[in-house]
Order: C-alpha cells, then sequence, then structure tokens
C-alpha cells in the first residue's frame, strides 16, 4: 500500500512565498510530480524529480530527499492566480509505473 | 499541444443506469488513468490501462468497468449507476514506463440521482 500526506490548506500573501510539503510512505518509489488544479480545472503539471535534490522552474522549485520519503514544492514572489489546489502524486514501480496521488494542499493567496 | 478529452462535462443520471464515461487522446499515450475526486478524499484511481485491451485494477474499481478497444480511447462504464458513485471523474494517460508526465481531461461531473 501507499501513504502520502499532505497539509490540508494554507493562506499566504501575495508576493510571499510559500512552502508545500509532502511526505510519503510507499513500495516501489519511481518518482514524484506536483501538479496545480484550479477549483473545476483539470489538473496541469508543475514538476517532476525522481533523484534527490532541488528542480527550479521559474517561480516554482521542487525537492525530494528519498532517504527521507519528503518532497516540498516552493512558490516565490505568489501571486493571486497561484490560489489553487496542489497535489503531490507518487509513481510507483509495481502495477506499470501507476500514479498515486495525495489529498492536495489548497492553497489561498491573499492581498 | 496534447490533448485529453472526455466525452461529456457534466452528466446527470438516474440510479441503476448504465453510464459510459468516455476519454480519447491524441498523443499515442500508452498508458491511461481513470480518477474520481472528491472533496476530502483526493484523486483515487479506479482503473488503468497500459496498452490496447489491457487493463488493471486501481483502489476502488468496485462498481466500474473500463473497455480500451483503440489505443486512443478508453472508456469507463458504470454497469449500475448508484448514488456514491457522484463524483468528479478525471482521465489521463502518459508515454511509456518512465514517463515524466500526464496528461489530464477536463473532467466529468457526474451526478447520480
Amino acid at each position: 500500500g501507499q501513504n502520502i500526506d499532505q497539509p490540508t490548506e494554507m493562506t499566504a500573501t501575495e508576493g510571499a512565498i510559500v512552502q508545500i510539503n509532502c511526505t510519503y510512505q510507499t513500495s516501489g518509489f519511481n518518482g514524484l510530480f506536483w501538479y496545480q488544479q484550479h477549483a473545476g480545472e483539470a489538473p496541469t503539471f508543475l514538476s517532476y524529480n525522481v533523484l534527490d535534490g532541488l528542480e527550479e522552474k521559474g517561480r516554482f522549485s521542487s525537492f525530494l530527499s528519498r532517504s527521507k520519503g519528503y518532497s516540498y514544492l516552493l512558490l516565490k514572489e505568489l501571486q493571486m492566480k497561484d490560489s489553487a489546489s496542489y497535489l503531490c502524486a507518487v509513481r510507483l514501480y509495481y502495477g506499470n509505473n501507476r500514479l498515486a496521488f495525495g489529498k492536495g494542499n489548497q492553497v489561498v493567496v491573499i492581498p | 499541444d496534447v490533448k485529453v478529452t472526455q466525452s461529456s462535462r457534466y452528466l446527470v443520471k438516474r440510479t441503476g443506469e448504465k453510464v459510459f464515461l468516455e476519454c480519447v487522446q491524441d498523443m499515442d499515450h500508452e498508458n491511461m488513468f481513470w480518477y474520481r475526486q472528491d472533496p476530502g478524499l483526493g484523486l483515487r484511481l479506479i482503473y488503468f490501462s497500459y496498452d490496447v485491451k489491457m487493463k488493471e485494477k486501481g483502489d476502488i474499481p468496485e462498481g466500474y468497468s473500463v473497455s480500451r478497444e483503440k489505443k486512443e480511447r478508453f472508456s469507463l462504464i458504470l454497469e449500475s449507476a448508484s448514488t456514491n458513485q457522484t463524483s468528479m471523474y478525471l482521465c489521463a494517460s502518459s508515454r511509456g514506463q518512465a514517463y515524466t508526465e500526464a496528461f489530464f481531461g477536463q473532467g466529468t461531473r457526474l451526478t447520480v440521482v
């Protein structure tokens, strides 16, 4: 089985930096994804980590530590449009590399 | 642009009806997935397919079946719809075993009355 944990909600101010954590306990870890989902819309891909370390992509960065079963997504220079749910997902070796999701972290950006 | 298209955005069906949700992708992806998304529960995998005519159960397959007769199309079937199947259904696709991105359709909001 697998267990993927994320905090449920956080509020942050426009222009600030927010860190969204994800911890996982899975068998057959084979990569971690972050997705953004605005209310009523489909999830859209943000980042992918398979090796330890930081991946940077503009205002978004994602970090992975496989030994700790831990990842975070860092959002810098927050904008109002960043208000969304952020989903952490683990790709699993077994079951033909299926994708298992956490419950998502709702980020609310306030002026 | 990668496109994953679900046949309906909103559906209302009666209890006991047979319901078909269709998903088509245009990127020749091997893998296709069906999830349902409920408040407080996140995305849960119902079924997935890694090749034509191949299917594997996800975490919550009960009450559902799937069909993949062509590579680009993956159908989710509710044999006899029940009110607890009211949910947002999301289809996704990805390429190969070592995929680094999965693409989602816009979702189908199904209400069973």
